[in-house]
Formats: C-alpha cells, sequence, structure tokens
C-alpha cells in the first residue's frame, strides 16, 4: 500500500461545476498537507498549505483535512478551463530532519467550456 | 512565477551517460531539495541541501549525487544512466523555518535512450 492514494482520474467537469479532489494516506505522522497544481510540461505550484486538521479557503479553492479519516480533499468552486491541470496533493511529517514532501499520483482534471 | 529557475529545460542522454543539472534557488532560500518525477507519477524525492550539506535522502542510489554551492544554487549529478532515469526532474527551494513549504522550479526534462 502507498502511503499517498490519490485517484488519478482523468476527471471531466463543465465550467462553473464544483469539483472535489481527495487523498487517502496511512502515515499518521502527517501534519502538513498541501495541494498543488502542475500544467502540462511545468513544475507544480502551490495551490494550499494547511498544518494538521480543519478547513482552510482561498477565493474558490477549499481544502479540508481530516485526520482521524486520514483523508484530505480540495474543492474548487465555479470552476473554469483555466482550472484544467494535474492537481497533486503532498504531505509531510512534523519530524526535525528533511523537509521531504510525500506525493500523490496527481488527478488530471479537464473543464470543458 | 516562484524565482526558482532549472537549467537546461530539455536534455537527451544515452545510457552509460552522466548528466548534470542546475537550480538556482529563489533569493532568500538556504534549503533546496530534488525530486524525480516519471511520466504519470507524483514527484518523488531524491535529496535535500542545506547550508552546502545532504541532510535528507529518499530512496535513490548513490549514483544520484548533490551539490549546493555558498549562494544557495545546485547540481544534480546522475551517473551511469539508466533508461528509467527518463523523467522531469524538479528542483525545490524554501526557506528556513518549521512551516515553510516548498516552492518548485518548472523542472528540466531528461530522456535517457
Amino acid at each position: 500500500q502507498k502511503e499517498v492514494e490519490q485517484d488519478p482520474g482523468p476527471l471531466s467537469v463543465p465550467e462553473g461545476a464544483i469539483v472535489s479532489l481527495n487523498c487517502t494516506y496511512s502515515n499518521s505522522a502527517f501534519q502538513y498537507f498541501m495541494w498543488y497544481r502542475q500544467y502540462s510540461r511545468k513544475g507544480p505550484e502551490l495551490l494550499m498549505y494547511t498544518y494538521s486538521s480543519g478547513n482552510k479557503e482561498d477565493g474558490r479553492f477549499t481544502a479540508q483535512v481530516d485526520k482521524s479519516s486520514k483523508y484530505i480533499s480540495l474543492f474548487i468552486r465555479d470552476s473554469q478551463p483555466s482550472d484544467s491541470a494535474t492537481y497533486l496533493c503532498a504531505m509531510k511529517d512534523s519530524g526535525a530532519g528533511s523537509y521531504q514532501l510525500t506525493f500523490g499520483k496527481g488527478t488530471k482534471l479537464s473543464v470543458i467550456p | 512565477e516562484t524565482g526558482v529557475t532549472q537549467s537546461p529545460t530539455h536534455l537527451i542522454k544515452t545510457r552509460g551517460q552522466q548528466v548534470t543539472l542546475r537550480c538556482s534557488s529563489q533569493s532568500g532560500h538556504n534549503t533546496v531539495s530534488w525530486y524525480q518525477q516519471a511520466l504519470g507519477q507524483g514527484p518523488q524525492f531524491i535529496f535535500q541541501y542545506y547550508r552546502e550539506e545532504e541532510n535528507g535522502r529518499g530512496n535513490f542510489p548513490p549514483r544520484f549525487s548533490g551539490l549546493q554551492f555558498p549562494n544557495y544554487s545546485s547540481e544534480l549529478n546522475v551517473n551511469a544512466l539508466e533508461l528509467d532515469d527518463s523523467a522531469l526532474y524538479l528542483c525545490a527551494s524554501r526557506p528556513g523555518g518549521p512551516g515553510e513549504t516548498q516552492y518548485f522550479g518548472p523542472g528540466t526534462r531528461l530522456l535517457v535512450l
């Protein structure tokens, strides 16, 4: 079993739809949770960053972390064609060692005009 | 733009050759990490450098090595290239502090024939 599981999709939605992306994980030591957006042939771009459990909202994006279920989500409201990309979840434990992120495989999202 | 730059953008090598990839960190960032992203996969942590010393390594063999320079720029060297080394190689930098996250460069796409 991989440490982080993410459905690779692809996921196709009409413009304006609410998109729900999620990851599950097995390592209970993970404390920091991130979502990255990656356009084709580009580096990942940080979208959301949360520490421990709870919700965080930034514009059309909402990140949720449920540590009891080892489950994180990213919601995109009023989705736009420009949101078409691969979305990667990433996690890190709270150890004092190296800043090592563990990623999911990524979910490929297409928003159709 | 994250301020992290990488060179070259693309590279073609043959099996058995050696390659050096370069990264210039964002200003003020003293920690740099390297990740390998195979096609259709999430990035995998190779190693991290902090103040010119390697202080964390993922599950990669010793033929993957690196350097960090006093100006915090960095190199990734791969010896004895194998076909499976074909991937996007990402550099990520971050400032000090336990809660700060990483910012990725655009990557170098390496093809090994």
